[in-house]
């Protein structure tokens, strides 16, 4: 039973304009959810997260929107460069974000210029 | 600072071998976890320390595996015999203890191929 889902496998979008990744989640005490990034032969970097006390949580280019009736949270990058190019894993937390991170099984991200 | 460092990179054994890998946390991190991940897939917890002590060891299959974290500080991760299907990277990742929400920092991995 996957509880944190990535639906898209892969995306591709043009230097300079939006890229917007989805994930959607299951269970109801997930409270607490992070985006990481990673390269080829890296490990995952954290990126950003949100509290599901807001709805929207922006560092630079990076915005984080979080809808807690439809179970759903979106990463929105603007604008998208080539180093944006990297795997996007969607994770999420119970308990304030004090329990162990669930992942999606991440989304492919490429920019081209 | 030095980030989380693994060892090794990359693993080539035959199965029914025995492998062992190592991780060094970020100083002063007292949370320390092994996630593997399989081809395709998102990281999967295997097991999660505070301090010495395995917290949640729930998803670690007992039979083959094992974890270590002496002094609380560095981990031993160690699979004996291997199986084919043990193929995957092995993170470890780290995290301060009671700074709220848990942001952690992974390693770059360890890759085993099982043959």
């Amino acid at each position: 039973d996957q509880q944190v889902k990535q639906n898209s496998p892969s995306l591709s979008v043009q230097e300079g304009r939006i890229s917007i990744l989805n994930c959607d989640y299951t269970n109801s005490m997930f409270d607490y959810f992070l985006w990481y990034k990673k390269y080829p032969a890296e490990g995952p970097t954290f990126l950003i997260s949100i509290s599901s006390i807001k709805d929207k949580n922006e560092d630079g280019r990076f915005t984080v929107f979080l809808n807690k009736s439809a179970k759903h949270l979106s990463l929105h990058i603007v604008p998208s460069q080539p180093g944006d190019s990297a795997v996007y894993f969607c994770a999420a937390s119970a308990e304030g974000g004090s329990e162990k991170l669930v992942f999606g099984k991440g989304t492919k991200l490429t920019v081209n210029p | 600072e030095a980030g989380v460092v693994q060892s090794p990179r990359y693993k080539i054994i035959e199965k029914k071998q025995p492998v062992a890998f190592w991780c060094n946390p970020i100083s002063g991190h007292n949370t320390l976890y092994w996630y593997r991940q399989n081809l395709g897939q998102g990281p999967e917890l295997l097991i999660r320390y505070e301090n010495e002590e395995a917290v949640d060891d729930s998803q670690l299959p007992k039979d083959r595996f094992s974890a270590e974290r002496l002094k609380g500080v560095d981990s031993t991760l160690k699979i004996q015999p291997a199986e084919l299907g043990d193929s995957a990277v092995y993170l470890c990742a780290s995290s301060a203890t009671g700074s709220g929400a848990n942001v952690l920092t992974f390693g770059a991995g360890s890759r085993l191929t099982v043959l």
